[in-house]
């Protein structure tokens, strides 16, 4: 079965600096891999996704993110923060060898991210 | 375009009533999901559809049940509401049958709250 881990409920950061939210995942196959953004009282929002090729992956609102296959990890960056982007930060992984109800979206528990001014 | 709507924002219910969360999109989306979010769980994948007509469960189906008669619509029903049934119930939609590499939308959610 997949999993998804996010090992920090909480990260805080001071506005301008670089940030990093973690992501490792756990798949039999090869994986496909998203982050989302939700804002207070709205939706998952799609930030970026991993399918193939080049390891790191850009996305909206100037977000990165690398895959690293050898440390399963898919972790989101910044390079500069902003108070704008404090919201929860969701990843989320689909096994492309799985079948059925294995292949759906499997989510971690999310992370909190507060850019303090 | 609205996207992926769903009604109502908030709901409360009783112990062992009824009810339909709708979600409909307007995207011609192929596949639609429910999920359901709980405090330090994420997201939980409740049922799912590949297209009208065809339907199977995800994670944590037991006391919801779906149809999907149009491609619009994906309704998730309430059989008799549980307090544990109390959360944030988001639907979903993904363009393509596999739906394996694109992303999903999402709509903006209901909070249901079972007394």
């Amino acid at each position: 079965a997949q999993s998804v881990a996010q090992p920090e409920d909480q990260v805080n950061v001071a506005e301008g600096n670089p940030l990093t939210v973690k992501c490792t995942y756990s798949v039999s196959g090869n994986p496909y891999l998203f982050w989302y953004v939700q804002y207070p009282n709205r939706g998952l929002q799609f930030l970026l996704k991993y399918i193939t090729g080049d390891n790191l992956v850009k996305g909206s609102y100037g977000f990165e993110a690398e895959f690293n296959k050898s440390q399963t990890s898919f972790h989101l960056k910044k390079p500069s923060a902003l108070v704008s982007d404090s919201a929860l930060y969701f990843c989320a992984v689909r096994d492309r060898g799985s079948s059925g109800s294995a292949r759906q979206l499997t989510f971690g528990s999310g992370t909190q991210l507060t850019v303090l001014p | 375009n609205a996207g992926v709507t769903q009604t109502p924002k908030f709901q409360v219910l009783k112990t062992g009533q009824s009810m339909t969360l709708q979600c409909a999109q307007d995207m011609n989306h192929e596949y639609m999901s429910w999920y359901r979010q709980d405090p330090g769980m994420g997201l939980r994948l409740i049922h799912y559809s590949v297209g009208a007509g065809i339907t199977d469960q995800g994670e944590v189906p037991n006391g919801y049940n779906v149809s999907r008669s149009t491609t619009e619509d994906f309704p998730l029903r309430l059989l008799s509401a549980a307090p544990s049934q109390t959360s944030v119930y988001f639907c979903a939609s993904s363009y393509g049958i596999r739906a394996e590499n694109t992303e999903a939308f999402f709509g903006q959610g209901t909070r249901l709250t079972v007394v």
